[in-house]
């Protein structure tokens, strides 16, 4: 079965500052993909950037990027010139991409970011 | 893009009342929907999988008695917590998703319901 780690149970950063999201997995697949979903206390789920296992490329979504080493399966998220409307919950999510595989998000436990103004 | 509504946002209900919560995709037809529990200040633990006309399939420990889901048509999964007691208040939150198995579209979540057993 697929796990997502992360390792940082909250995080703070400067407003205007840059902070990384930590997250590894653990998979035996070799195509799939990875979400990073944003839970502000709306409570609301937003996904921030996506990355599919087979491109090397690394995502970017204008201040969110991702470092995405599938060797290492790690996985961790940028955010460049932090708002304070970027405090939220940051959930790491798994998915298969296997045809017939489970479609379903496996997430880590998440981590809490505050910026600080 | 993709709209998923879920509804109520909050229900306060006496312990042994069942429950029906509603998400509906809104410019997409869903294939696939996905209900899910979180505690507070907790991950989301997926409950279980619905396609549109067929059982859903229960993710281990979640009494299928207990959640009732049906998904009667692409647009529209219910979720339905039968005599409810104050251990099932949590955060409710459904996701929705189209298109074939290990296709790329991401899921799309409703905005969650709060729901209080006294």
């Amino acid at each position: 079965a697929q796990t997502v780690t992360q390792s940082q149970p909250e995080m703070s950063v400067q407003e205007a500052e840059t902070v990384t999201l930590s997250c590894t997995y653990d998979t035996s697949e070799s195509d799939y993909y990875l979400f990073w979903y944003k839970q502000p206390p709306s409570r609301q789920m937003i996904l921030v950037i996506r990355q599919e296992a087979y491109k090397q490329q690394n995502a970017t979504e204008n201040r969110f990027s991702v470092n995405f080493q599938k060797a290492a399966k790690s996985f961790s998220l940028k955010i460049s010139d932090s708002q304070l409307g970027d405090a939220a919950m940051y959930f790491c999510a798994y998915r298969s991409a296997n045809q017939g595989g489970s479609e379903k998000l496996v997430f880590g436990k998440g981590t809490k970011l505050t910026v600080n103004p | 893009g993709a709209v998923v509504s879920q509804h109520p946002s909050w229900v306060i209900c006496k312990s042994g009342t069942s429950v029906k919560i509603e998400c509906r995709s809104l410019d997409f037809q869903a294939t696939t929907m996905f209900w899910y529990r979180q505690f507070p200040k907790q991950s989301l633990m997926l409950m279980a999988t619905s396609n549109e006309g067929s059982k859903a399939t229960y993710e281990q420990g979640v009494e299928k008695d207990k959640f009732l889901i049906n998904h009667a048509s692409l647009t529209l999964s219910t979720l339905t917590v039968t005599s409810a007691h104050p251990e099932d208040s949590s955060f409710y939150i459904c996701s929705a998703s189209w298109g074939p198995s290990g296709a790329t579209q991401p899921q799309h979540f409703g905005d969650g319901t709060r729901l209080s057993i006294l």
